[in-house]
């Protein structure tokens, strides 16, 4: 149980483009997703808190109209990278709660490679 | 401000040799100390999460302990497919989690 899934795993595109990433959590709900980035030999750091049918809250220095976030569902978080630069190229991760677990654990997705020409 | 800090930063092992990692934390009302493995490429893996102080938790060779201050995750008898990059995680409220910098271990055969 507790399974999270992104799509795609990896993604190549030019810059100016736009990217949109999905997290998905197949075998329960969530009503609260995380997305984080990590750079090489770094750590996860938090970007932003999605909440289904609520707008996400975002850490301080994160860009809301760079990063846009939509949690339509109570399985469905998308993270759209708009206008991707260059300095945008990482590993991006989402985390979703069990909420019928009552537990505070998160799960993680597997991750997606970004790399932006 | 909530503060994660993990050593040693990279640990080298002989298999079957026993170690210990290490996470101090400080925050303001701790909602759980979380272990996360993490194998290069991929996503964490969720090992443990502790609650309170004196609480621990095992999962074959890895055992999690909790104090006020820190917490250890000790690995006992490791083989080579114990090799990754550890990471510990502080909760607070809103689910949000602090992690450190991560314990990159590797266990030679």
């Amino acid at each position: 149980g507790a399974v999270v899934s992104q799509h795609p795993s990896w993604v190549i595109c030019k810059s100016g483009t736009s990217v949109k990433i999905e997290c998905r959590s197949l075998d329960f709900q969530a009503t609260t997703m995380f997305w984080y980035r990590q750079f090489p030999k770094q750590s996860l750091m938090l970007m932003a808190t999605s909440n289904e049918g609520s707008k996400a809250t975002y850490e301080q220095g994160v860009e809301k109209d760079k990063f846009l976030i939509n949690h339509a569902s109570l399985t469905l978080s998308t993270l759209t990278v708009t206008s991707a630069h260059p300095e945008d190229s990482s590993f991006y991760i989402c985390s979703a709660f069990d909420i019928l677990a009552m537990a505070d654990t998160q799960y993680f997705g597997p991750g997606t490679r970004l790399t932006v020409l | 401000e909530d503060q994660v800090t993990q050593s040693p930063e990279a640990l080298r092992l002989q298999e079957g040799e026993s170690s210990s990692l290490n996470c101090s934390y400080t925050v303001s009302g701790l909602r759980g100390l979380f272990w996360y493995r993490q194998d290069p490429g991929k996503g964490p893996e969720f090992l443990f999460t502790l609650y309170s102080a004196g609480e621990e938790k095992e999962k074959e060779r890895l055992k999690a302990t909790l104090t006020k201050k820190e917490s250890f995750l000790h690995i006992t008898a490791p083989k080579p497919e114990d090799s990754a990059t550890y990471l510990c995680a502080v909760g607070t409220s809103y689910g949000k989690l602090t992690f450190g910098q991560g314990t990159i271990l590797t266990v030679h055969p």
